[in-house]
């Protein structure tokens, strides 16, 4: 069993709708959460990071972490074609420089016009 | 692009062939990462580096060296590049609050 699991999709919504990417884990000692969107050939631009439990806000965006559940989350609000894309979560059980990140393999997601 | 370039972005070699690639910040960052990606396997780190002349191994380091000289420079060297290296490579950055990664580009390497 992989430490964090990912469904790789592809996840196919019109345009506007609420999307919710998810992500499970395994280790207990992970408090570390980030959000990568990954577009066709380019690399992981950072889209959230998170530490321990909880909701975080950034425009559209909202990662919510469940510690209880070993489960994280990702929405987004009034999708857009160009959130099209591959999303990647990550995790460590510190910070980045002390610890490595563990990620999973990505969800794609198609945002339809 | 939190200023990383990689170099080349692409390259066709063959087998047995000793390959170089190479990651260049602008950031003046401690931390700089290797990851490979593969299809079903996500990012996997192969070495890292925590300053200049320190480094250490990953989950996917066979095969693998890495090279530290200058703190805006982090190498990465195939020593005799076989078909399972084929794989888009990364470059990453930890941010001097060492909480989050930054990426580059990418290599896109294809191994004959």
């Amino acid at each position: 069993q992989k430490e964090v699991e990912q469904d790789p999709g592809p996840l196919s919504v019109p345009e506007g709708a609420i999307v919710s990417l998810n992500c499970t884990y395994s280790n207990s000692a992970f408090q570390y959460f980030m959000w990568y969107r990954q577009y066709s050939r380019k690399g992981p631009e950072l889209l959230m990071y998170t530490y321990s439990s909880g909701n975080k806000e950034d425009g559209r965006f909202t990662a919510q972490v469940d510690k209880s559940s070993k489960y994280i989350s990702l929405f987004i609000r009034d999708s857009q074609p160009s959130d099209s894309a591959t999303y990647l979560c990550a995790m460590s059980p510190g910070p980045s420089g002390t610890y490595k990140y563990i990620f999973g393999t990505g969800t794609r997601l198609k945002v339809l016009a | 692009d939190a200023g990383i370039t990689q170099s080349p972005r692409h390259k066709v070699t063959e087998t047995g062939t000793p390959v170089t690639l190479r990651c260049h910040q602008t950031e003046n960052h401690r931390y700089m990462y290797w990851y490979r990606q593969d299809p079903g396997h996500g990012l996997r780190l192969i070495h890292y580096s925590y300053g200049v002349k320190d480094t250490d191994k990953g989950e996917v380091s066979d095969g693998y060296s890495v090279s530290r000289s200058k703190t805006e420079d982090f190498l990465l060297t195939l020593e005799s590049a076989t078909s399972s290296q084929t794989s888009v490579y990364f470059c990453a950055i930890s941010g001097q609050d060492q909480e989050t990664q930054y990426f580059g580009p990418g290599t896109r390497l294809l191994v004959l």
